[in-house]
């Protein structure tokens, strides 16, 4: 099982500056790599996939990359929508599908 | 635009089977991978498995012993049935629309709302 670890747990940011967030793969999962938003109360949100496509209706300033065992979601100015708890998901090597344990981005 | 919507009962007891269903509405469920996933509050998530619409499928292996999905192409439905549960199995239960592209896996773009589930006597 290919094991996802993303970082920071947390991570504190200011509304309109730059967030990075990380994910680690155990393996390469070459470019299968899927990003999510996640809001309380509410079902996980495709963000990106393929490490770098955004999904319909994603907003540019969400953007990612990376490619092997190193991907990273970044989000170029804060807005206060995107305050929430951000999963990657591997889907290369299955069964089984497998996400990280989330990062919470959280106002700074 | 597809849209899934959980339904079943919210509480079972433990040493019993978990029955939830997903209908699809907005689409076929024809030609796509549709799988369950869960979340435990507070937690992250865990895929569970998936079905084609041609009653084939994957699972957890975490999860197989316990788990069968199948699909009901007439009525446009997916259902999960998880045996033997648990508390360890109180989780949110979502379902969800796989995407594939060629030789690879499934990222999920549709999302049902999710379903409560609570294993308690």
């Amino acid at each position: 099982e290919v094991v996802m670890t993303q970082s920071p747990a947390t991570l504190s940011v200011s509304p309109g500056e730059r967030a990075t967030l990380s994910c680690r793969a155990s393996q390469s999962v070459n470019n299968n790599l899927a990003w999510y938003q996640q809001k309380p109360g509410q079902a996980p949100r495709l963000l990106i996939s393929g490490a770098s496509t955004r999904a319909t209706g994603i907003p540019p300033r969400f953007s990612g990359s990376g490619s092997g065992t190193e991907f990273t979601l970044t989000i170029s100015s804060l807005q206060s929508e995107d305050f929430a708890v951000y999963y990657c998901q591997q889907y290369n090597d299955w069964p089984p599908y497998t996400f990280g344990q989330g990062t919470k981005l959280e106002i700074k | 635009q597809v849209q899934l919507q959980e339904s079943g009962p919210g509480l079972v007891k433990p040493s019993e089977t978990l029955s939830l269903t997903c209908t699809v509405s907005g689409g076929s469920i024809s030609s796509y991978y549709w799988s369950w996933i869960r979340q435990s509050p507070g937690k992250g998530l865990e895929w569970v498995g998936y079905v084609f619409y041609t009653g084939s499928g994957f699972y957890n292996p975490s999860l197989k012993s316990r788990v069968t999905i199948s699909v009901d192409t007439s009525k446009n439905q997916f259902s999960l049935r998880l045996n033997s549960v648990t508390a360890a199995d109180t989780a949110f239960y979502y379902c969800a629309r796989g995407t594939r592209e060629g030789y690879n896996g499934d990222y999920f773009e549709s999302w049902g709302r999710g379903a409560l589930v609570t294993v308690s006597s």
